[in-house]
């Protein structure tokens, strides 16, 4: 079956620094890739996505890129910011899985001063 | 635009009470409502998708009589965990696809959260 895998968080960084958040993925088909956030009391939002190999979606400064080589797809960004504190859920929908979402378990991003 | 509310936000009861959830699409029409679930460190899992005026569809694993999924109108979805047990306790997640729109666009509400004691 479908399955994401990504990084236990909490990642703390501080303002400016380097975000890398990996991802990998396992799937029956030609997936799609996405990456959510979600801020404190909200729900999740739609961040970037990528819908075939070598795509790479980016959004707000962050960027992802559909490997298909290494069935992974990383989430980046070059300099956080204390507004960017979420946490970010990287997702798959296949569409031998009828176009569900799988989901990642989520990492909590904090963002220090 | 493309809000998605849900109703009540954290609840608590006891064992063997039902509770219902509600879910709204607040700006749009949406013929297409999904409810997760999430426990602590893990991923959300799809529960069901619910299609208006039709029965939903329960993904394995998942007691349909448990958890009652009603799709009444095209802004509007319930879930109601029946005889709810400890066990049931999670946060439930709805997300709302508009109508008309492709089958990866999803719109997430903020969650509830639900503790049977």
């Amino acid at each position: 079956g479908n399955s994401v895998t990504q990084m236990e968080g909490p990642v703390t960084l501080s303002e400016e620094a380097f975000l890398t958040i990996n991802c990998t993925y396992t799937a029956t088909g030609y997936p799609s890739l996405f990456w959510y956030v979600q801020y404190p009391g909200e729900g999740l939002q739609l961040l970037l996505k990528a819908t075939k190999a070598d795509d790479k979606g980016s959004n707000k400064g962050f960027e992802a890129t559909y490997r298909k080589e290494t069935t992974s797809f990383h989430l980046e960004k070059g300099s956080v910011q204390v507004s960017d504190s979420a946490v970010y859920f990287c997702a798959l929908s296949d569409t031998g899985g009828g176009n569900k979402l799988t989901f990642g378990t989520g990492t909590q991003l904090k963002v220090e001063l | 635009g493309a809000v998605v509310s849900q109703h009540p936000s954290w609840v608590i009861c006891k064992s063997g009470t039902s509770v219902k959830i509600e879910c709204r699409s607040l700006d749009f029409q949406a013929t297409t409502m999904f409810w997760y679930r999430q426990f602590p460190k893990q991923s959300l899992m799809l529960m069901a998708t619910s299609n208006e005026g039709s029965k939903a569809t329960y993904e394995q694993g998942v007691e349909k009589d448990k958890f009652l999924i009603n799709h009444a109108s095209l802004t509007l979805s319930t879930l109601t965990v029946t005889s709810a047990h400890p066990e049931d306790s999670s946060f439930y997640i709805c997300s709302a696809r508009p109508s008309g729109s492709g089958r990866e666009t999803q719109y997430f509400g903020p969650g509830t959260r639900l503790l049977v004691l």
